[in-house]
């Protein structure tokens, strides 16, 4: 199972935008990378998840680039509600395997 | 449908007592996974199965912990004898192939 590091935590201003970078140096062929978000005593939320380049939903966009050896995790102007913590993993989606989760970036949003 | 269900929200126990939690997965879906997660750290892996069959077992899981998911619903993890090494959230999540949803988990406390 591919290692994750991302930053331990990172404070941000409510309206600006937040970029978590992880870095997957040992990523597989067949591993996408997932990002999952997890509130105070709630189980993790998934957010997005790429192959490669870029990917864009109603909540957050996902860099990838051509190495596949990082990711970043683009909240656009983010709310004091996008205070939570968020995990990178990287695995291989079309198999049963579990996920493995590191121990995330805690962001806080200040006001 | 309502998402992955878990009971009880929160148990307090006195040490070498056993406890039960429950998950309901989302309907349909064959892959059942329970993690638990300590504070500050991310969720790790247990069990897991795929309908109702325990297929996946982590080392983390002593021969005190026993899960059991009858007819491919829902499942079931029992803790013997619980120590205070035992507190934690207890995470069940569901998945149908691709993607997986947690439930807002079990806060064990053992006292």
């Amino acid at each position: 199972l591919a290692k994750t590091t991302q930053p331990i935590s990172m404070d941000s201003y409510e309206g600006q935008e937040v970029n978590i970078t992880c870095s997957h140096n040992n990523i597989a062929t067949n591993d996408y990378i997932t990002w999952y978000q997890q509130f105070p005593s709630q189980g993790p939320r998934f957010i997005i998840q790429g192959y490669k380049t870029k990917v864009t939903n109603e909540v957050a966009s996902l860099f990838i680039p051509a190495d596949r050896k990082s990711s970043t995790l683009s909240l656009p102007r983010v709310s004091l509600s996008d205070t939570a913590v968020y995990y990178c993993l990287v695995g291989d989606v079309g198999s049963a395997r579990q996920l493995t989760f590191g121990s995330g970036t805690q962001l806080t949003v200040l006001p | 449908d309502t998402g992955v269900s878990q009971n009880p929200r929160h148990k307090i126990t006195k040490r070498g007592q056993n406890v039960t939690f429950r998950c309901d997965p989302i309907s349909e879906h064959n892959r059942l996974y329970w993690y638990r997660q300590t504070l500050g750290q991310g969720p790790e892996f247990l069990t897991y199965f795929q309908n109702e069959a325990q297929l996946e077992k982590s080392r983390l899981l002593s021969d005190r912990f026993s899960a059991e998911r009858p007819k491919g619903s829902f499942s079931t993890l029992e803790i013997q004898r619980t120590e205070q090494g035992d507190s934690a959230m207890y995470l069940c999540a569901s998945s149908p192939t691709l993607g997986y949803t947690f439930g807002s988990g079990t806060r064990l406390t053992v006292v």
